[in-house]
């Protein structure tokens, strides 16, 4: 089946520095994905929808310019945290659209710890 | 998307059947029905979907009512590594669709 892959799966950083999370689709095309965010015992919310040589899509609240996603080839699309708060730290999930039977498949996720 | 309903949480006995409900009763008539699960800090696993017809794979049943408002996940022997929040979402399979989810519910299987 379609694999998201996703990177790192852990990061710990000091507040006030960036993070960049990587998300690629390993045997097929993306145009589009999507990020999520977690906090603890939570659902997943969907921060933005990110399009291919396009600009992303954010949902209302979310920063667009403390998250900034690019997603610049049909396989990889990034997040990176700028300026990361310790209130930034939670677990961020990425997930394409793959075409198969389940529709979406998703990455495994990102723990971010800001100190 | 139409929003979902579900139980904060369920016990299961392992080995037995955990049977999962979900309320969707504004469900468009193009709208599927999806379950997925996250076991604790990974990202979420597709487990199956349907439109009207109940529908069965190597993980679970889905029995979906002919009023379509509402679907039940089946896991037939529910094992310990079925511990995990399952998620029930309906939507339209247009390209682009965003996945909203629900609080889920939270399933303990006990030994």
């Amino acid at each position: 089946g379609a694999v998201v892959s996703q990177h790192p799966s852990r990061v710990i950083c000091k507040s006030g520095t960036s993070v960049k999370i990587e998300c690629r689709s390993l045997d097929f095309q993306a145009t589009t994905m999507f990020w999520y965010r977690q906090f603890p015992k939570q659902s997943l919310m969907l921060m933005a929808t990110s399009n291919e040589g396009s600009k992303a899509t954010y949902e209302q609240g979310v920063e667009k310019d403390k998250f900034l996603i690019n997603h610049a080839s049909l396989t990889l699309s990034t997040l990176t945290v700028t300026s990361a708060h310790p209130e930034d730290s939670s677990f961020y999930i990425c997930s394409a659209i793959s075409g198969g039977v389940e529709g979406y498949t998703f990455g495994s996720g990102t723990r971010l710890t800001v100190v | 998307d139409a929003k979902t309903t579900q139980p904060t949480s369920m016990d299961c006995a392992e080995g037995r059947a955990a049977n999962l409900p979900c309320n969707h009763s504004t469900i468009s008539g193009n709208e599927y029905v999806y379950w997925y699960r996250q076991i604790h800090s990974q990202g979420p696993q597709y487990i199956i979907h349907g439109l009207k017809n109940n529908e069965t794979n190597e993980m679970a049943s889905l029995i979906i009512t002919e009023d379509r408002k509402s679907s039940t996940l089946i896991l037939p022997h529910a094992t310990l590594r079925d511990t995990a929040v399952y998620y029930c979402i309906v939507r339209a399979l247009n390209t682009g669709n965003q996945f909203y989810f629900g609080t889920g519910t939270s399933l303990t299987v006990i030994p």
